[in-house]
């Protein structure tokens, strides 16, 4: 596609189940983001990949969060044990990677925790 | 004190006006300057970027920075309603490629 795809675009889920939110980047694009936003806030990071590796997952709040990126391209992050305060909109967002550090955000997937 | 702060607004100009937005943030060592535009229910949106001092322009905005004062501004000329938005400003510390410290944005209303 042309964007950053994230889907689901919305889920609701009761406190302490698990969730799966996927993100598939801009073609070609080696880097990827999660990012946070809560309402009212700024987004916060979460976690980086560059190819299928982690290189950065200090944003990450808790070990109930977790993300893969098995093949470089798609990712998914996963929330075991959800809690009421993680409902936020989490944002994925991909860049070429070495070229440059100019992201561009998809559309994101809102998580209510009920 | 939080990484990127932003004037509170809300901040309403009617239209046709000169929209002001500011920022600071608090790391000296940071290195890349970004402005994005959020709509309501939407994903941010790059709109300018800036990474030495001065001016920047692009079209009716203009961004500004001072690496000395620590301070980034962004000016909507001619500001129409369309631009009415919430407006954030994110720094490069420099540390991860492509981790960005938000602040926690203004919102702006341009009234026709």
């Amino acid at each position: 596609g042309a964007g950053v795809s994230q889907t689901p675009s919305n889920k609701v889920t009761e406190k302490g189940k698990y969730v799966e939110l996927r993100c598939d980047p801009i073609s070609g694009h080696t880097a990827l983001y999660w990012y946070r936003q809560s309402l009212g806030q700024g987004p916060e990071f979460l976690i980086y990949f560059q190819g299928t590796g982690a290189a950065d997952d200090s944003g990450l709040p808790n070990d109930r969060f977790f993300a893969v990126r098995p093949e470089g391209s798609v990712s998914t992050l996963k929330i075991q044990r959800t809690e009421r305060g993680d409902s936020a909109v989490y944002l994925c967002a991909s860049s070429p990677g070495m070229d440059g550090n100019t992201i561009y955000f998809g559309e994101g997937s809102w998580l209510t925790v009920v | 004190q939080k990484e990127v702060e932003q004037n509170s607004g809300p901040l309403s100009v009617p239209e046709g006006a000169i929209a002001s937005l500011n920022c600071t943030y608090s790391d000296r060592g940071s290195q890349s300057f970004f402005w994005y535009r959020q709509y309501s229910g939407k994903s941010p949106e790059l709109i300018m970027s800036i990474y030495s001092n001065g001016d920047k322009e692009d079209g009716r905005f203009t961004a500004q920075l001072n690496k000395a004062s620590q301070y980034v501004s962004l000016l909507i000329r001619d500001s129409q309603p369309s631009d009415s938005a919430t407006y954030l400003c994110a720094v490069d510390r420099g540390s991860t490629l492509g981790r960005l410290y938000f602040g926690r944005g203004t919102q702006l209303t341009v009234w026709p």
